[in-house]
């Protein structure tokens, strides 16, 4: 089946420093691809949608300057968190779109925790 | 807008009982719903997806227009089920809106 990995799975960093965390499609070449953010026992929230040589949609209220999102390749999506504080510290889960049956597969999800 | 609204945040059965998760939407359009399950230390994956109406692992949704309903059904719970369980709504360029999602547990 279509697998989808992030790294690194977690990560500790200093308030002010940046963080990016990097989504690959192994065995697909994806459409789309997705960033989720999700707080402890909530839901996930869609951040922004990615596409392969175009600037990233993002959904209201997301700091395009904060949240930067790479799509190198149809199978590589960065998100970057830049100058991170605190309330960043969550769980980003990443996911692509496979083609022909349009399914999204997600990543296992990154920790990030800013000190 | 789109909106997915799961209105238990946990559910605990027995095992061998009918198990039922509750999905109600909102959306203009024609709706695409799907069930995601994400079992303890896992991934998030797909359970099912209105359109291919199957029966995965014994679970099935029908999707009610008239209800904006999409509820995930089990007539005998396995223990192996307890899981978090997430309805979702697709939207335009393959956006997907989550509930809250409902904790299910089936205790022995």
């Amino acid at each position: 089946g279509a697998v989808v990995s992030q790294h690194p799975s977690r990560v500790i960093c200093k308030s002010g420093t940046s963080v990016k965390i990097e989504c690959r499609s192994l065995d697909f070449q994806a459409t789309t691809m997705f960033w989720y953010r999700q707080f402890p026992k909530q839901s996930l929230m869609l951040m922004a949608t990615s596409n392969e040589g175009s600037k990233a949609t993002y959904e209201q209220g997301v700091e395009k300057d904060k949240f930067l999102i790479n799509h190198a390749s149809l199978t590589l999506s960065t998100l970057t968190v830049t100058s991170a504080h605190p309330e960043d510290s969550s769980f980003y889960i990443c996911s692509a779109t496979a083609p022909v049956t349009d399914t999204q597969y997600f990543g296992p999800g990154t920790r990030l925790t800013v000190l | 807008a789109q909106r997915v609204t799961q209105p238990e945040k946990l559910l605990s059965v027995f095992k061998g009982a009918p198990v039922e998760l509750k999905c109600n939407y909102s959306y203009s359009g024609s709706p695409e719903l799907f069930w995601y399950v994400q079992y303890s230390r896992q991934r998030l994956q797909l359970l099912l997806r209105h359109i291919s109406r199957e029966s995965i692992k014994g679970f099935t949704a029908d999707l009610n227009k008239g209800e904006t309903s999409f509820h995930l059904k089990k007539p005998f719970a396995q223990e192996e089920d307890s899981a978090m369980y997430y309805c979702a709504l697709g939207g335009s360029n393959y956006k997907l809106t989550f509930g809250k999602g409902t904790l299910l547990t089936v205790n022995p």
